[in-house]
C-alpha cells in the first residue's frame, strides 16, 4: 500500500542548533501535512503544503515541498527545548479517502 | 485543546474482554477519524465516518468496528482483546468529507491489556 518514509527516526541536538526531517514518497503526493506530538500528548496540525515547491515559515520552522511533490522537508533553525517531540508528516492517500503517516521522527534537544 | 473529547483516559482490561472508547468532535466537524499508535508501528488509520456513514476503512481488524452516532459522537468496539492490542487510541476530527482535511486530535485512550 501507499507509504511515507520519514527520516531519521531519531535526532539530538544540541539546544541551538538546526534540526531537519525528511518524508518521502514513492508515488506522487496531492499535497502533504505537517504534525507535533509533544511527549505525552496528542498530534497537533502544523501546516499543510499543496503546491509543487511551496515553501512556508512558522517563525523558526521551514517546511518544503519538492518540485516533483514526493518529497518534504520540515526544518527548525535554532532549536529550543520546547521543540521536543515527535514530528509526523502526513500525505492524503490515493483515493483521497484518508491520511498516511510517516512514522515519525523524534527530536530531543539537551541545553 | 483541540475540541475533541475522548474517554476513558486510560482503560485496563484483560484478554479476551470488550472495550468501548469514546469520542466527541469538535463542534461542526463531521468527519471523526480513528486512529492506533503503538510504539512499533507509529501511527495506523483504522476507520473514518462521515456524517454517520463509514466513509474510509484503514488497517482496521475484524475484532474491532465503530460507529457514529446521529450527535456525531463516535464509539470504537474493541473486542476479543489481545495483548497487542495495547496501544494508544486517538480519534480525530475534521470538516471535512476527504481525508486531506486538516485533522484535530483528541488527548487519546490509553488501553492495556493483560
Amino acid at each position: 500500500g501507499q507509504q511515507v518514509m520519514q527520516i531519521p527516526q531519531y535526532q539530538h541536538v544540541q539546544e541551538g542548533e538546526d534540526f531537519t526531517t525528511y518524508c518521502n514518497s514513492s508515488t506522487t503526493l496531492s499535497n502533504i501535512q505537517w504534525y507535533k506530538q509533544r511527549p505525552g500528548g496528542h498530534p497537533v496540525f502544523l501546516i499543510q503544503l499543496v503546491k509543487s515547491g511551496e515553501v512556508k515559515k512558522q517563525k523558526r520552522l521551514t517546511f518544503q515541498f519538492g518540485e516533483a511533490k514526493k518529497n518534504s522537508s520540515l526544518h527548525i533553525t535554532a532549536t529550543q527545548t520546547t521543540d521536543v517531540g515527535t514530528y509526523f508528516c502526513a500525505a492524503t492517500n490515493q483515493a483521497g479517502t484518508a491520511l498516511i503517516f510517516g512514522k515519525g521522527t523524534t527530536l530531543s534537544v539537551s541545553s | 485543546d483541540s475540541g475533541v473529547t475522548q474517554t476513558p483516559k486510560h482503560l485496563i482490561t484483560a484478554t479476551g474482554q470488550r472495550v468501548t472508547l469514546r469520542c466527541s468532535p469538535r463542534s461542526g466537524d463531521l468527519s471523526v477519524y480513528w486512529y492506533q499508535q503503538s510504539l512499533d508501528q507509529g501511527l495506523q488509520f483504522l476507520i473514518q465516518y462521515y456524517n454517520g456513514e463509514e466513509r474510509a476503512k484503514g488497517n482496521i481488524l475484524e475484532r474491532f468496528s465503530a460507529q457514529q452516532f446521529p450527535d456525531l459522537h463516535s464509539e470504537l468496539n474493541l473486542s476479543s482483546l489481545e495483548l497487542g492490542d495495547s496501544a494508544l487510541y486517538f480519534c480525530a476530527s475534521s470538516v471535512a468529507l476527504a481525508g486531506g482535511g486538516t485533522q484535530y486530535f483528541g488527548p487519546g485512550t490509553r488501553l492495556l491489556v493483560l
